[in-house]
This record gives C-alpha cells, sequence and structure tokens, in this order.
C-alpha cells in the first residue's frame, strides 16, 4: 500500500524556516516525480513544485510564490523527500501535501497533510 | 501561467442531480487535466485524469470531458457521499495551475 507521510509542520515566526519531511512507503519511491501542493486555511490548492526522478537528474521546479525561499529535495536511500522552507511569510500559512506522481504524469497519491502556520 | 477558472463557486444539489461542473483554461492544454474529490479535513483524491479518463476506483457515475480549454465534470446521479469540493488542475504547463473549487452541498 502506498503511504505518504507528511512531518514537520508547526508554528514558525515571519521570517524564519522549516523543514518539511514526507517519509515514503509501499512503492519504489526512487522511481517517481514527487510534488508539494498547499492549501490556505478555508483557500484553494496550489502547486508549490516538483522534484524528478535520477534519471531526470533530480530537476526541479517551482510555483513563482516559492521561488528563491523554498527548495525540495530528496533522499532516494531514506525514501524521503523534502521542503526546506525558508524567508516564511504569513501568506505561506497552509496545509502541505506531499504527491507522488504517477507515471501517467497525474498526482494520484496525496499524504494526510502537514499544518505550516507563519505568525507572530 | 495558465490561470484555470472553475464554475460554478457553489452548487446546491439534490440526491439523484445530474450535476456539471466547468473548468476553462486561459490557453489550450490539450487534454492534460484532472479532476480531484476533497472532503473536509481529508487530502483531495484523483477522480479523473487525461480530461476523460477515470481513475481506478472512482464511481463510474463521475466522467469527465473537453479538450483544448473546456472541460467539464459530470456527476450523472448525485449520491450522499459525492458532497464535496471538487477541484480541476492543468498539468500541460508549469506552473501547474488549479481552478478555484467548487463546493457541492445538499440542497
Amino acid at each position: 500500500e502506498v503511504q505518504l507521510v507528511e512531518s514537520g509542520g508547526g508554528l514558525v515566526q515571519p521570517g524564519g524556516s522549516l523543514r518539511l519531511t514526507c517519509a515514503a512507503s509501499g512503492f519504489t519511491f526512487s522511481d517517481h516525480f514527487m510534488d508539494w501542493v498547499r492549501q490556505a486555511p478555508g483557500e484553494g490548492l496550489e502547486w508549490i513544485g516538483r522534484i524528478r526522478n535520477k534519471g531526470d537528474s533530480y530537476s526541479t521546479e517551482y510555483a513563482a510564490s516559492v521561488k528563491g525561499r523554498f527548495t525540495i529535495s530528496r533522499d532516494d536511500s531514506q525514501n524521503s523527500l523534502y521542503l526546506q522552507m525558508s524567508s516564511l511569510k504569513a501568506e505561506d500559512t497552509a496545509v502541505y501535501y506531499c504527491i507522488r506522481r504517477d507515471n501517467n504524469g497525474y498526482l494520484n497519491y496525496w499524504g494526510q497533510g502537514t499544518l505550516v502556520t507563519v505568525s507572530s | 501561467d495558465i490561470q484555470v477558472t472553475q464554475s460554478p463557486f457553489f452548487l446546491s444539489a439534490s440526491v439523484g442531480d445530474r450535476v456539471t461542473i466547468t473548468c476553462r483554461a486561459s490557453q489550450v492544454i490539450g487534454t492534460s487535466l484532472a479532476w480531484y474529490q476533497q472532503k473536509p479535513g481529508k487530502a483531495p483524491k484523483l477522480l479523473i485524469y487525461a480530461a476523460s479518463t477515470l481513475q481506478s476506483g472512482a464511481p463510474s457515475r463521475f466522467s469527465g470531458s473537453g479538450s483544448g480549454t473546456e472541460f467539464t465534470l459530470t456527476i450523472s446521479s448525485l449520491q450522499p457521499e459525492d458532497f464535496a469540493t471538487y477541484f480541476c488542475q492543468q498539468l500541460s504547463t508549469y506552473p501547474l495551475t488549479f481552478g478555484g473549487g467548487t463546493k457541492v452541498e445538499i440542497k
């Protein structure tokens, strides 16, 4: 069974940093591109970014709203995906989801999400 | 960026009703569109991909159609478990963008 479990969320002050981790199991993690999507409280979904697999040089894509502040990385030996967030703003407050991209290109498996709150 | 405009924002319907939700992309995206269902406090679930392909395990009362810039999600006969929020997403061009969502509530 595919499982994605996010952790590392919490309360952080504006301007601060936080690293989220997504622990993957039940599939060959190294084969898949992985995405992050976030959802502000009561709002819609916002795609944050993607990291490809080793075959695609672990290349990344980011939304403009987080580019330069957020970094997506992965450790295939640990079956883990990371989201390093810095220079956090109040508008980064959201539930952050880790997602596995299927071979058909679509986002099929989602974690349960972890809440990040940016507030003083 | 490709803007995805979803309508309506809110929909009130009864069990058994046929329901249609529309997404319009600001540029041609072929059939690179997905539909998701989200219930309160839960992660979204993929319902339809490639505009019209039913995801394994999704009920057959859900269907998707469209290509280019206009897409629809249809629920042929609304069931109690279908009351939720629905989102579309274009996967043609980065950044991948979502529609604003449609909340389907009980009339």
